[in-house]
């Protein structure tokens, strides 16, 4: 058990757009939902937290209305890159979480490339 | 807010050998310390996890050292295997809270 997917995989867009992605907890419920960003060989970055039915807390300084989080069923919760540039290229990572348990289970991660 | 710090950042390490991996971090109210191990363009996997009131765990050929004193925990790895080599993360929460990751260590395993 405890299987996060995300998708798509891997995306490519012209800048100026914006690239939804999503993360499912395929076998579990995730009342809690985090987003993270990783440059090449770097550590993974906290975005945010997202909790079921609430509004995202984001993490200092990343921009909530660049980086829309919605978490709208304890499966799903969905990161909306907006108005992309080159600069938000990276691999985006979700992770879920069980509800009073502590460990995370991570997604294989969305790897996003702004032309 | 919590800041992690893991060193060393590449280790390169004999098949067989042991390697060791440390990690500090700043808040002392953080009580749950995971680690992850990362293959090249894949996902973070959970290798071993502690708690506060725990100070040592092990998992076969793995285990994890905390010291909540001096806010330190380590990663022990024994009879390396090539297969070992990746990338590992050590994190730090407060009760699985956002979970504040070290800057990864690359381990090398050499045949």
């Amino acid at each position: 058990g405890a299987v996060v997917s995300q998708h798509p995989s891997w995306v490519i867009c012209k800048s100026g757009t914006s690239v939804k992605i999503e993360c499912r907890s395929l076998d579990f419920q995730a009342t809690t939902m985090f987003w993270y960003r990783q440059f090449p060989k770097q550590s993974l970055m906290l975005m945010a937290t997202s909790n079921e039915g609430s509004k995202a807390t984001y993490e200092q300084g990343v921009e909530k209305d660049k980086f829309l989080i919605n978490h709208a069923s304890l499966t799903l919760s969905t990161l909306t890159v907006t108005s992309a540039h080159p600069e938000d290229s990276s691999f985006y990572i979700c992770s879920a979480r069980r509800e009073g348990a502590e460990t995370q289970y991570f997604g294989p991660g969305t790897r996003l490339l702004v032309l | 807010g919590e800041n992690v710090e893991q060193h060393p950042s590449t280790l390169s390490v004999q098949e067989g050998d042991s390697a060791v991996i440390k990690c500090t971090y700043s808040d002392s109210a953080s009580n749950y310390f995971p680690w992850y191990k990362q293959e090249l363009g894949k996902r973070p996997q959970l290798i071993i996890d502690i708690r506060s009131n725990v100070g040592e765990k092990k998992d076969q050929r793995i285990a994890v050292t905390l010291n909540k004193t001096a806010k330190h925990f380590s990663l022990h790895i024994t009879e390396t295997q090539p297969e070992d080599s990746a990338v590992y993360f050590c994190a730090a929460s407060y009760t699985g809270n956002q979970f504040y990751f070290g800057t990864g260590t690359s381990l090398t395993v050499i045949p």
